[in-house]
């Protein structure tokens, strides 16, 4: 299986929240994040976790990391229109920069 | 500040053409990922420099492709001969690694992309 899963598509209604879910294998991981790609763009860097933190807030997001489980997942609080993009997570190893990407997952916001 | 900048944006090129993609990595920046991005294989890592050095290019798909960094503000992506399978969205990054990437949190910064087209 891949190093790190994600599902592939989510849609919710505007003004709703938005979970996105991802599971990774290596327990060794020290760093994960979510990058966010729009329509026709590269990918951003919305936010990244160590890996000895249970949470992480910024503004309408919140990332919750579960290392028992070796489950990470975006909480999008009050979704917009402007959120629909690809989210991909990724982790990264101490002492490696390389960060292993999931095949990201397409977040549908509807009106 | 400037960040990671590819050209072309896009390129529709024939099979068989070569085709060069460019990159200029975010100044003070030590390391340089190639990425292609497609709608089967989601993205996937083509080569890393650092130091200006390939490290690791078990990604490339084929001899047909070929990455050089001359010095530490440029990197090119050649494919020669292009075929159509080659199409896809190519994406370079860059990071500063090392000590101080830690601090950092050791964060990819990625190009607009470059969409190439091979009819």
């Amino acid at each position: 299986g891949e190093d790190v899963e994600q599902s592939l598509f989510l849609s919710v209604r505007e003004g709703d929240s938005s979970v996105i879910n991802c599971t990774y294998t290596d327990s060794s991981s020290t760093y994960l994040y979510w990058y966010k790609q729009e329509p026709g763009a590269g990918l951003q860097l919305l936010t990244y976790i160590f890996s000895n933190m249970d949470m992480k807030q910024d503004q309408r997001l919140t990332v919750l990391l579960n290392k028992k489980d070796k489950h990470l997942s975006l909480r999008i609080a009050d979704t917009q229109t402007g959120d629909s993009a690809i989210y991909f997570c990724a982790e990264s190893i101490g002492g490696s920069y390389i960060p292993t990407f999931g095949r990201g997952t397409s977040l549908i916001v509807h009106p | 500040d400037a960040g990671v900048i590819q050209s072309p944006r896009h390129e529709v090129t024939e099979m068989g053409q070569e085709v060069t993609l460019r990159c200029k990595p975010i100044s003070g920046h030590n390391s340089l990922f190639w990425y292609r991005q497609t709608m089967m294989r989601g993205l996937e890592l083509l080569i890393y420099f650092n130091n200006n050095v390939p490290i690791d290019d078990s990604g490339m798909p084929e001899d047909r492709f070929s990455a050089k960094m001359p010095n530490a503000s440029f990197s090119t992506l050649k494919i020669q001969p292009s075929e159509p399978r080659d199409s896809a969205v190519y994406f370079c990054a860059s990071t500063q690694s090392g000590a101080l990437a830690t601090i950092s949190g050791n964060t990819i910064y990625f190009g607009e992309g470059s969409w190439l087209t091979v009819v």
